[in-house]
């Protein structure tokens, strides 16, 4: 069992659509979870960064923890065609920063 | 913010031949960098974790002979994969942490090498 489990998708949503990205884990060690945005052929972005269970917004882009059943969430409102891009969850302990990957969803927002 | 700077962006080269990939961190000291490896439509794998002034430690699996890293500075780490074939083209992602950083924001992430090997 991978300890980041992430469905790949693809994810097709029109333009505007609400957007739920799912990650599940099995490590109870960790402590910090990430949603990192990918384009295509360029280095992860950093989008959204949480210390243990809750919620977290900024602008159109909600994170979730929930550490009782190790889920982690991402929300994305009014979804755009900029949008389109292959989305990976990520947790560490806290200890070495040793980032754990899902394996990423990709997502396609459409005219 | 922090910016991580890799090069070259992509790579083609014969088989046999070695390639060495550099990672800086361009406004900040990093006394750690990491290697990654992403194949397409999978995520990114760890290699290696790059120690400034020491050896690098490899993940289980990764060749540190075939995979040669060197964290010569505070600001580049360097992998050399040392006669290519065609099985490592892939993408290759460096990553640095900047230990003055309050909000304990774990990586920031190059851009990312493609390497083909023909």
């Amino acid at each position: 069992q991978k300890e980041v489990e992430q469905d790949p998708g693809p994810l097709s949503v029109p333009e505007g659509a609400i957007v739920s990205l799912n990650c599940t884990y099995s490590n109870s060690a960790f402590q910090y979870f990430m949603w990192y945005r990918q384009y295509s052929r360029k280095g992860p972005e950093l989008l959204m960064y949480t210390y243990s269970s809750g919620n977290k917004e900024d602008g159109r882009f909600t994170a979730q923890v929930d550490k009782s059943s190790k889920y982690i969430s991402l929300f994305i409102r009014d979804s755009q065609p900029s949008d389109s891009a292959t989305y990976l969850c990520a947790s560490f302990t806290g200890g070495g920063n040793k980032l754990t990957f899902g394996t990423g969803t990709q997502l396609k927002v459409e005219l | 913010g922090a910016v991580v700077s890799q090069h070259p962006s992509w790579v083609i080269c014969k088989s046999g031949t070695s390639v060495k990939i550099e990672c800086r961190s361009l406004d900040f000291q990093a006394t750690t960098m990491f290697w990654y490896r992403q194949f397409p439509k999978q995520s990114l794998m760890l290699m290696a974790t790059s120690n400034e002034g020491s050896k690098a430690t490899y993940e289980q699996g990764v060749e540190k002979d075939k995979f040669l890293i060197n964290h010569a500075s505070l600001t580049l780490s360097t992998l050399t994969v040392t006669s290519a074939h065609p099985e490592d083209s892939s993408f290759y992602i460096c990553s640095a942490r900047d230990p003055l950083d309050r909000s304990n924001q774990p990586q920031h992430f190059g851009d990312g090498t493609r390497l083909s090997i023909l």
